[in-house]
C-alpha cells in the first residue's frame, strides 16, 4: 500500500485534458513540494514536474502541476498517443524521513 | 551528459544478499552538490524508494528496509553500490539508480535504465 494515493488509471482521447490526482498526508505533500515521473515500458523513468509546478527543460507546456493542501494533480492537455505511460507522484515525508511514491497511474489514449 | 548504469547478478536465491553497483560517467560523485539514491518497482506495482547516499557517505534508508539495506560508495571508482540482505521473493524487482536534483529532499533528474533482479531458488 503507497503512502500516496492515486487512481490506478485513467484515460482520454487525443486532443483531451486529462488530470491525476494524488493525495498524501500533512507530513508529506502538506509540508513539502510534489514532483511527478513519466515511466514508460522498458525505460527509465522522467522527471516530469518539480516543486509542485515547475518543468525541466525540454518538457512541453502541456504538462502542468499543482498543489493544495495534502493533495496535487497533474494535469496533461492536447493529449497526445506518446503520453501513454505510467505515472508517478513523489514527495519528501518528513515523519518517515525518505521519499514516498504514489502507486501510479496508467494513463491510455483512446 | 550524465548516465548511470546499474550492473549485478539478475539472479540471487532466497535468504542470500543482493548486491548491485551503479556505474556514473559523465559527472563526477564527488560532486558536492548531490546525493545519489536506489529506487525499486516489483512486477505490476509502482516505485519505492530504497536509500540514499552523499559522496561523504551520508546516508538515508527506507525504514522499511532500514535492517536489511547497506548503500556505500567507492569515489575512486565513480560508483554506488546496493547491498540487501535476507531477500525474499518479495524483493523480486527491477532497481533503478538515480541521482538527485541536489540534496536527499531533491527529486531524481537522471535515471539509469534499471536491472531485474529475480529472488528464486
Amino acid at each position: 500500500q503507497s503512502v500516496l494515493t492515486q487512481p490506478p488509471s485513467a484515460s482520454g482521447t487525443p486532443g483531451q485534458r486529462v488530470t491525476i490526482s494524488c493525495s498524501g498526508s500533512s507530513s508529506n505533500i502538506g509540508i513539502n513540494t510534489v514532483n511527478w515521473y513519466q515511466h514508460l515500458p522498458r525505460t527509465a523513468p522522467k522527471l516530469l514536474i518539480y516543486s509542485n509546478d515547475q518543468r525541466p527543460s525540454g518538457v512541453p507546456d502541456r504538462f502542468s502541476g499543482s498543489k493544495s493542501g495534502t493533495s496535487a494533480s497533474l494535469a496533461i492537455s492536447g493529449l497526445q498517443s506518446e503520453d501513454e505511460a505510467d505515472y508517478y507522484c513523489a514527495s519528501w515525508d518528513d515523519s518517515l524521513i525518505g521519499w514516498v511514491f504514489g502507486g501510479g497511474t496508467k494513463l491510455t489514449v483512446l | 551528459q550524465l548516465q548511470l548504469q546499474e550492473s549485478g547478478p539478475g539472479l540471487v536465491k532466497p535468504s542470500e544478499t543482493l548486491s548491485l553497483t551503479c556505474s556514473v560517467s559523465g559527472g563526477s560523485i564527488s560532486s558536492s552538490s548531490y546525493y545519489w539514491g536506489w529506487i525499486r518497482q516489483p512486477p505490476g506495482k509502482g516505485l519505492e524508494w530504497i536509500g540514499s547516499i552523499y559522496y561523504s557517505g551520508s546516508t538515508y534508508y527506507n525504514p522499511s528496509l532500514m535492517s536489511r539495506v547497506t548503500i556505500s560508495v567507492d569515489t575512486s571508482k565513480n560508483q554506488f553500490s546496493l547491498k540487501l540482505n535476507s531477500v525474499t521473493a518479495a524483493d523480486t524487482a527491477v532497481h533503478y539508480c538515480a541521482r538527485h536534483v541536489g540534496g536527499v529532499t531533491y527529486p531524481f533528474d537522471y535515471w539509469g535504465l534499471g536491472t531485474l533482479v529475480t529472488v528464486s531458488s
